[in-house]
């Protein structure tokens, strides 16, 4: 059984670019969500997809979107990056209908500077 | 609104000692989870342990084990028999029963196990 992987591992931009993060959800998953973890505080909801259809939404601006594909797979897109989008962005996927536990990947550093 | 609150920045423990992380949530929901994730410096969020709150039993989990105080809205996580491995940041995390799988966070306790 393969676990829930993240790409790239780090990531350097600058204020005003887009990225594109990556995870692959563990096999059988069908939900995936992203957290936003700043240095040294606890991870914070961005959103969830349920099947590709977003299923929940933190409190995150719109130039924070996400994609998920028929494989489960899925995108984090943010627009117009800003200083304080460093971070490191955590995947985790899970089966909805199961018992609520989650599974994280390693996350990937963004560097915005 | 959820809120989860984690008042220990940092702690240490002797090896082989126990020792007791705090959590305190607010919530207006009567039906939710409660975990605590343990991130190593590798960064992998790993569950530790997970409660329901309509289950009156703390739940353990091997060296592992929760005090679940409902009425008080309390979750502490006691770690017993310290390992060096058990050095980690710990976050406690609330879930609605009716929301998905959406986790809310606390700020963290960063536990060092000392030889």
């Amino acid at each position: 059984e393969t676990g829930v992987t993240q790409s790239p591992t780090h990531l350097i931009k600058t204020r005003g670019q887009q990225v594109t993060l990556r995870c692959s959800s563990q096999s059988g998953h069908n939900t995936v969500s992203w957290y936003q973890q700043a240095l040294g505080q606890g991870p914070q909801f961005i959103f969830q997809y349920y099947r590709e259809e977003e299923n929940g939404r933190g409190n995150f601006p719109p130039r924070f979107s996400g994609l998920q594909f028929p494989n489960y797979s899925s995108e984090l897109n943010v627009n117009a990056l800003e200083l304080d989008d460093s971070a490191l962005y955590l995947c985790a996927s899970s089966l909805i209908l199961a018992d609520n536990e989650q599974f994280f990947g390693p996350g990937t550093r963004l560097t915005v500077l | 609104a959820q809120t989860v609150t984690q008042s220990q920045p940092e702690m240490s423990v002797q090896e082989a000692e126990t020792v007791t992380l705090s959590c305190t949530y607010d919530t207006s929901e009567s039906n939710y989870y409660l975990f605590w994730y343990k991130q190593p410096p590798s960064r992998q969020m790993i569950l530790v342990i997970r409660q329901e709150a309509y289950k009156q039993q703390n739940a353990t989990e091997n060296r592992f084990s929760v005090n679940f105080q409902k009425a008080a809205k309390s979750f502490s996580l006691k770690i017993s028999d310290s390992q060096l491995g058990d050095t980690a940041m710990y976050f406690c995390a609330f879930s609605n029963y009716n929301a998905g799988n959406m986790l809310t966070f606390g700020g963290g306790t960063r536990l060092m196990v000392k030889p």
